[in-house]
């Protein structure tokens, strides 16, 4: 059964440093998402990604945060300069459409710990 | 105002025994997915079931089932004859229909455990 994955599983990184967080998304799904769970807390949305624009984002995703689909099968999440409090679970989703209806998968995650 | 609202941060079941996961929503918009996700230790997450609001029978999956009940705007997940590996956090999720909404919105989640 097709699934999303996720590469890496856990980054470790100094604060200030960039990290790109990658995904690939179920080859026929033609919307992308990135939500993060801060340890023990809700899961919060970012992003989500249509035909190479961001189509929805969320007042989390400041000018910190950017996306790309950098080929066809790739989508990634960069964060310029990270913050302590970036450290989460982040997980990259995809659905075949966006209607109500559609339900997303999500990946593994990567756990990303900001030092 | 809390959009998904689950009450119960914490069950304890016995194994075999049904269990009752609640969910309340609140929306106005008429069209909307209620969505439940099991994420287990290991942390990846899992998507269990869907309701739509225009459905007019409850979900099931397997051992799964939603109780849906829209009048009162509640969600929730029935899982039958419980089994160890059940034990996860459960995470009820809406996604609304109008305007250019793509996100889910979560609840808080509620932490599962079936002793032996």
């Amino acid at each position: 059964e097709p699934e999303v994955t996720q590469t890496p599983s856990h980054q470790v990184t100094q604060m200030g440093q960039e990290v790109i967080l990658r995904c690939v998304p179920i080859s026929n799904h033609l919307y992308f998402y990135w939500y993060r769970q801060i340890l023990g807390q809700k899961v919060e949305f970012l992003v989500s990604f249509y035909n190479n624009e961001i189509s929805e984002k969320s007042e989390i995703f400041d000018d910190q945060f950017s996306v790309e689909r950098p080929d066809g099968s790739n989508f990634t999440l960069k964060i310029r300069s990270t913050k302590l409090e970036d450290s989460a679970m982040y997980f990259c989703a995809s659905s075949p459409r966006a209607t109500t209806r559609d339900t997303q998968y999500f990946g593994p995650g990567t756990r990303l710990t900001v030092l | 105002a809390q959009k998904i609202t689950q009450t119960q941060p914490g069950m304890f079941v016995q194994e075999k025994e049904a269990v009752t996961l609640d969910c309340t929503y609140d929306t106005s918009d008429p069209s909307y997915g209620l969505f439940w996700y099991k994420q287990p230790s290991s942390g990846e997450m899992i998507f269990l079931i869907y309701q739509g609001s225009y459905d007019q029978q409850n979900a099931t999956e397997g051992r799964y089932s939603l109780n849906f009940q829209k009048a009162r705007k509640s969600a929730n997940l029935v899982i039958s004859a419980s089994q160890l590996g059940d034990s996860a956090m459960y995470f009820c999720a809406m996604r609304e229909g109008l305007g250019s909404n793509y996100q889910l919105i979560w609840g808080a989640g509620t932490k599962l455990i079936i002793k032996p």
